[in-house]
């Protein structure tokens, strides 16, 4: 079965400080890859999302992530972080083979901007 | 607007008491999901249910019982089995539909046992 890392729990920052999230999945085959993001009182939501091709996704609000499939990593990325994304995040994988869609999320990050 | 409502919202409950979640949506999805949300342990899932009248225990089915009679329906049973029931729990779903391999989540139910 595959299991989602991510390596940091608990961020804090300053508006406009880079954010990096780490993501690392163990899985030996062809996977899609996710990050949703949980605003506080709001629906869990999809931010990005890897399926195939470019490597470097984007999504909204300015975040971006790449998959390195030899790290198995999948890291989210921001150059400048606003107030406004103070929320949880959490990174997601699911295999593409075998015929379920059953995505494995990792234990969350909480970040806090302050402004 | 199309969506996942889950209710009720808040939930109490005494010890030795069975509770039933709900969790509708309209989006004529297929499979549906049923995941826990506990601080620092991310989202587990219980059950999932890929079509209607079937449904697979996930990695932490007991104590917890679900049916599948509709296709917009999945409820969950929180049972006196269940030994840590206090948390916060989300239904999704997700469309069989090409380039639809995202899950769409409801707001979420929280469950205290008092």
């Amino acid at each position: 079965a595959q299991s989602v890392s991510q390596h940091n729990h608990h961020v804090i920052l300053s508006e406009a400080a880079s954010l990096e999230l780490g993501c690392n999945y163990s899985y030996g085959g062809t996977v899609n890859l996710f990050w949703y993001v949980q605003y506080p009182g709001q629906h869990l939501q999809l931010l990005l999302k890897y399926f195939s091709g470019d490597p470097l996704v984007k999504g909204i609000k300015g975040f971006e992530a790449e998959f390195i499939k030899s790290k198995f990593s999948f890291n989210l990325r921001k150059p400048s972080v606003q107030w406004s994304d103070t929320a949880e995040y959490f990174c997601a994988v699911n295999p593409t083979s075998g015929g379920s869609y059953i995505p494995t999320f990792g234990r969350g990050t909480s970040l806090i901007v302050h402004p | 607007d199309g969506g996942i409502t889950q209710s009720p919202k808040y939930l109490f409950r005494k010890e030795g008491q069975n509770v039933t979640l709900s969790c509708e949506q309209n989006l004529n999805h297929d499979a549906m999901y049923w995941y826990r949300q506990d601080p620092g342990q991310g989202l587990r899932l219980i059950y999932y249910s890929q079509i209607v009248n079937d449904f697979q225990k996930g990695d932490i089915a007991e104590g917890y019982s679900v049916s599948r009679e509709k296709k917009e329906s999945f409820p969950l049973t929180v049972t006196s089995a269940q030994k840590n029931p206090t948390a916060f729990y989300l239904c999704a779903s997700k469309g069989t539909s090409s380039g639809a391999n995202v899950l769409t989540f409801g707001a979420g139910s929280r469950l205290t046992v008092l």
